[in-house]
């Protein structure tokens, strides 16, 4: 079963709005990370946020994690029509190591011009 | 470079044929290397990981196998193609730091069986 859930599934929003994903895991994680992907294309890798971190910024991007309700959000400021794709949770569990890098199903994002 | 080469791009296949999948990595020796499966519209499926050399280790069962005969080479096979093997294949490496790092990715190759 997949670690990580997004949530929404799909949000669509004007250019210049704020998007925000969710995500929620079930066990202890070592850090959840969150990817881009754009369709039909790989993975690209956004930031990484350790489980004794609440918060981390990366340009227009702001993950926050809370660990007692195992979940995080990702936060894209001023969005723009190039933001749009499919956004990706991803944990490492506690204890384990990079081999278990699990998915959650992605949200869907539609910026419209 | 973190560099991933995977190939090829697309490929339509009928059932029952077999199947090779390569992806080749640049970047530091040794790195753990990653298959991973995606459906239409669906979060990834980690079908195998490696941690070396002739290190397979597989997640879910199925009709594929997985093969790593040089440090940078991982190959992903099947011997009869079923309809439900179409999907969108994705091969990654992470780094040997520990785990906090990130998963680099190639560009996929979108199987199509028939």
């Amino acid at each position: 079963s997949q670690q990580g859930e997004e949530d929404p599934q799909a949000l669509s929003i004007q250019e210049g709005e704020n998007a925000t994903m969710n995500c929620s895991y079930k066990t202890s994680i070592n850090n959840l990370q969150w990817y881009r992907q754009n369709s039909g294309r790989g993975l690209v890798h956004l930031i990484l946020i350790r489980s004794n971190e609440r918060e981390k910024h990366s340009g227009r991007l702001r993950v926050t994690l809370d660990t007692s309700k195992k979940s995080s959000s990702l936060l894209i400021t001023a969005s723009r029509a190039a933001d749009t794709a499919s956004y990706f949770c991803a944990t490492v569990l506690l204890g384990g190591s990079a081999r278990q890098l699990t998915f959650g199903s992605g949200t869907q994002l539609t910026v419209l011009p | 470079s973190q560099t991933i080469h995977q190939w090829p791009a697309t490929l339509v296949q009928p059932v029952g044929s077999p199947l090779s999948l390569e992806c080749t990595v640049e970047g530091t020796s040794n790195p753990n290397l990653y298959w991973y499966r995606q459906a239409a519209g669906r979060g990834l499926q980690l079908l195998f990981y490696s941690v070396g050399i002739g290190q397979i280790s597989s997640e879910v069962p199925q009709n594929l196998s997985a093969s790593r005969p040089q440090d940078r080479q991982f190959i992903l096979s099947s011997k009869k193609l079923l309809l439900s093997d179409s999907g969108f294949y994705l091969c990654a490496r992470a780094g040997r730091a520990g785990v906090n790092t990130e998963a680099f990715f190639g560009q996929g190759t979108r199987l199509t069986v028939v």
